[in-house]
């Protein structure tokens, strides 16, 4: 079972170029969403996505679109990277939005903006 | 919005117990989620309290209090590969969104 996949696994960009994050999923999940993870701050919500053709803002939304065109996939894009946004970011996916379900987890995309 | 505090940072021997505590203010709630993740892989699920009381799995426990918006995760029986990062999170201010994280609480076990 592949669960959730992410890609690339590492990436170097240089400030003002753009670039996509594939996330997809094989679990037939509604909701996913995209997190980044930066050193003492925890993991923050970027955008997520509550079925095909509907996604919503996060914390931290600013630099980053999202699109949601099937179940399965849900790319993250950086229109101008820049070096805040050097971080590792993280794609989960759950069954539904309630309490008790479980996210899972890709295994991140390690990011470095120069 | 919403917010979860935990400690930094926790030390314990192992065959100790610890506790990690988790307050979190939400304007809506729907229930308390532990997570752990080990250096450089991903988070992945340990418990879940909806309701006030103690969730049992294995050596890992996890409580919750609603009425002081409280929560905690205890291990016992510590052993070096619990050490790791511990997150709590919630879900969002209504049904049906995103889990919201504290930034976590980094357990170090030593022999």
């Amino acid at each position: 079972n592949a669960g959730v996949t992410q890609t690339p696994k590492f990436q170097v960009l240089k400030t003002g170029q753009s670039m996509t994050l594939q996330c997809a999923q094989d679990m037939n999940h509604e909701y996913m969403s995209w997190y980044r993870q930066d050193p003492g701050m925890g993991l923050r919500l970027i955008h997520y996505s509550v079925g095909a053709g509907i996604t919503d803002q996060g914390e931290v939304p600013n630099g980053y679109n999202v699109s949601r065109s099937t179940t399965e996939d849900f790319p993250l894009r950086l229109l101008s990277a820049a070096p805040s946004q050097t971080s590792v970011y993280f794609c989960a996916s759950s069954l539904t939005g309630l309490g008790n379900t479980e996210a899972f987890f890709g295994q991140g995309t390690r990011l470095t903006v120069v | 919005g919403q917010s979860l505090e935990q400690p930094s940072e926790v030390t314990a021997v192992e065959g100790a117990i610890v506790q990690i505590n988790c307050t979190y203010q939400t304007s809506g709630f729907y229930g308390l989620s532990w997570y752990q993740q080990h250096d450089g892989g991903a988070p992945t699920f340990l418990s879940y309290n909806a309701l006030d009381g103690l969730e049992e799995t294995g050596r890992f426990s996890s409580f919750l209090s609603r009425s002081d918006s409280y929560g905690y995760l205890l291990l016992q029986e510590l052993q070096m590969k619990d050490s790791a990062s511990y997150f709590c999170a919630t879900r969002g201010n209504q049904a049906g969104t995103a889990l919201i994280f504290g930034k976590g609480t980094t357990l170090s076990v030593s022999s």
